[in-house]
């Protein structure tokens, strides 16, 4: 049973624009969500994370977004950069188990 | 941010071997370890959690007897890849995490390890 579901394989944007990756949990319960960045033959990287009382936390070119009512979260990047090149992941730290990943291409 | 080490990097066995693969935290002490499974182009399959002390929680469909975790201290988790098939080649992860309220709790991975079954 996948509880933390990403739906889209990949995205390709353009540099300088906008990237949106999205994020969609089943379980109400949890309250911590977290993005992480791996490149290939690499362990993920911590990226950015976000509370169940917060509906916005941001760093930098980083924002992720939570709505709870919808048990959706997005993480955006602006601007995207070609260096954001890799696959990101969702979790919910209640359950330590990864959404498929989104593979993020920014092109030139 | 807190540094988590794995040993070795790549490895190359024959089939029928064992194969062992260690986790370290090097800066902080880790609770609880988990451990994943990356098939090419797919995402992070966790195989199992283990606490320090304490049996592994495997995962459904993860052979407990075929991928032997052992987790005896705080900074050091093993898997053990036995009677390894090529079907068991992939990229293992490990991750660890302090215990609540520290500044290590949430998870930090390792680089990965790379097994191939020849």
């Amino acid at each position: 049973d996948q509880q933390v579901k990403q739906n889209s394989p990949s995205l390709s944007v353009q540099e300088g624009r906008i990237s949106i990756l999205n994020c969609d949990y089943t379980n109400s319960m949890f309250d911590y969500f977290l993005w992480y960045k791996k490149y290939p033959a690499e362990g993920p990287t911590f990226l950015i994370s976000i509370s169940s009382i917060k509906d916005k936390n941001e760093d930098g070119r980083f924002t992720v977004f939570l709505n709870k009512s919808a048990k959706h979260l997005s993480l955006h990047i602006v601007p995207s950069q070609p260096g954001d090149s890799a696959v990101y992941f969702c979790a919910a730290n209640n359950d330590m188990r990864f959404g498929a990943g989104t593979r993020l291409t920014v092109k030139p | 941010g807190a540094v988590v080490s794995q040993h070795p990097s790549r490895v190359i066995c024959k089939s029928g071997t064992s194969v062992k693969i260690e986790c370290r935290s090097l800066d902080f002490q880790a609770t609880t370890m988990f451990w994943y499974r990356q098939f090419p182009k797919k995402s992070l399959m966790l195989m199992a959690t283990s606490n320090e002390g304490s049996k592994a929680t495997y995962e459904q469909g993860v052979e407990k007897d075929k991928f032997l975790i052992n987790h005896a201290s705080l900074t050091l988790s093993t898997l053990t890849v036995t009677s390894a098939h090529p079907e068991d080649s992939s990229f293992y992860i490990c991750s660890a995490k302090g215990p609540s309220g520290s500044r290590a709790d949430t998870q930090y991975f390792g680089p990965g390890t790379r097994l191939t079954v020849l």
